[in-house]
């Protein structure tokens, strides 16, 4: 299973971003599969901001509730991330990676990020 | 929000062993997943389920818990294994489940 997320690279502040994940090697919509999206600031430590499930359904980091859509394509098997109003704080690199686990879920495996920088 | 805490960094010699803690509130009752993260990469997950590996990952590379403490130890270190380490429980009982801890920057002098 190989992840990729990719997108614009420049967003200007107050703008939407939006990014893909491309799966590859295995099906998005296969049962139990959840995804989830992890952000990390240039020079800083990782961020869980949400995570989505294969019928569609999706659970946001309070911090992000209202801002973030999360959603799913599995005519392309990919995955899609939507934040409204982005500033300079939402500057970061972006992975997207598959959950595992019954109860103390982990990540595995990670796709190779994409940096969005957001400018004024 | 769940806490967990890591040291910003720890220096150990080639060849030796590298010992990188996280400590957490009742750490015990958690499953602890660590990962591995070299310069410019995604993270790699290198130990889940506190001490179990996933294929791929060397046997010298280990993971334990005691209390609140859980503890990745790294032996006979080599040069490809500088890199920030992570560790991640998943707090089904918050609101932000998924949590990191800050990160552990290794350095083999």
């Amino acid at each position: 299973l190989q992840l990729r997320a990719s997108g614009p690279g420049l967003v200007k502040s107050s703008e939407t971003l939006s990014l893909t994940c491309s799966v590859s090697g295995g099906s998005i919509s296969s049962s139990n599969s959840h995804w989830v999206w992890i952000r990390q600031p240039p020079g800083k430590g990782l961020e869980w901001i949400g995570t989505v499930f294969y019928r569609g359904n999706a659970n946001y980091s309070p911090s992000l509730q209202g801002r973030l859509t999360l959603l799913v394509d599995t005519s392309k098997n990919q995955l899609s991330l939507r934040l409204h109003s982005v500033t300079a704080a939402d500057t970061a690199f972006y992975f997207c990676a598959r959950r595992f686990g019954d109860f103390g879920y982990y990540f595995d495996p990670w796709g190779q990020g994409t940096l969005v920088t957001v400018s004024s | 929000s769940y806490v967990l805490t890591q040291p910003p960094s720890v220096s150990v010699a080639l060849g030796q062993t590298a010992r990188i803690t996280c400590g957490g509130n009742n750490l015990g009752s958690k499953s602890v997943h660590w990962y591995q993260q070299r310069p410019g990469q995604a993270p790699v997950l290198v130990v889940y389920d506190d001490s179990d590996r996933p294929s791929g990952i060397p046997e010298r590379i280990s993971g334990s818990e005691g209390g609140n403490t859980a503890t990745l130890t790294i032996s006979r270190v080599e040069a490809g294994d500088e890199a920030d380490y992570y560790c991640q429980v998943w707090d089904s009982n918050s609101d932000h489940p998924a949590v990191f801890g800050g990160g552990t920057q290794l350095t083999i002098l």
